[in-house]
């Protein structure tokens, strides 16, 4: 049973430019969440998508944005890259949006830097 | 917002035992995560504790104190691979999705 896939593993961009990065959630799983993690900080919220929408969102300006597909997979796209969003973007799968589920699993991350 | 916070390093000996603890301000708690993060890797779930108490599993426990606003995270008979970050997470309300996280704890276990 695959856990939680993203890609890509590593990417590099220039300001300015526009990124979007993939997740596959763990099988039977129907929620997906992201997070951004900055060197030597905790995971920050930045939304969750369930049946296709998003239903909650962190402290993130709109470059920040996302879509889920009827496949449960989801995409993270960030315009106008900044600097400062350098930073690991990890995936987060849920079997429950309603709060069946006490756990999430996380995937292995996209490591971006924005030169 | 969510106040939670946690000491940035701590450092032990093999076959130790050490005690993360986690201390935090929120409404509409609903359960706290503890994970462990290996460097350059995923975050990976160790406990989860809703009620008051302490939750034993193998190694490791977890203690909650709601009325405090404590956790703490116990590790026995220490290992060199339990030297990794761990993360302090509370949940809010009753869906799954938006944890608030500490910044870390950094452990390193020394021989």
């Amino acid at each position: 049973d695959a856990g939680v896939t993203q890609s890509p593993t590593h990417l590099i961009k220039t300001r300015g430019q526009q990124v979007t990065l993939r997740c596959s959630p763990k099988s039977g799983h129907d929620t997906v969440s992201w997070y951004q993690q900055a060197l030597g900080q905790g995971p920050q919220f930045i939304f969750q998508y369930y049946e296709e929408e998003e239903r909650q969102r962190g402290n993130f300006p709109d470059r920040f944005s996302g879509h889920q597909f009827p496949n449960y997979s989801s995409e993270l796209n960030v315009n106008a890259l900044l600097l400062g969003d350098s930073a690991l973007y990890l995936c987060a799968s849920s079997g429950g949006y309603r709060g069946t589920g006490n756990e999430q699993f996380f995937g292995p991350g996209t490591r971006l830097t924005v030169l | 917002g969510q106040n939670i916070d946690q000491p940035t390093e701590m450092t032990a000996t093999e076959g130790a035992i050490v005690q993360i603890n986690c201390t935090y301000q929120t409404s509409g708690f609903n359960g706290l995560f503890w994970y462990q993060q290996h460097a350059g890797e995923a975050p990976t779930f160790l406990s989860y504790n809703v009620l008051d108490g302490l939750e034993e599993k193998g190694r490791f426990s977890s203690f909650l104190s709601r009325s405090k606003g404590y956790s703490y995270l116990l590790l026995k008979e220490l290992q060199m691979k339990d030297s990794a970050s761990y993360l302090c997470a509370v949940k809010r309300g009753s869906t799954l999705g938006r944890l608030y996280f500490g910044r870390g704890t950094q452990l390193t276990v020394w021989p």
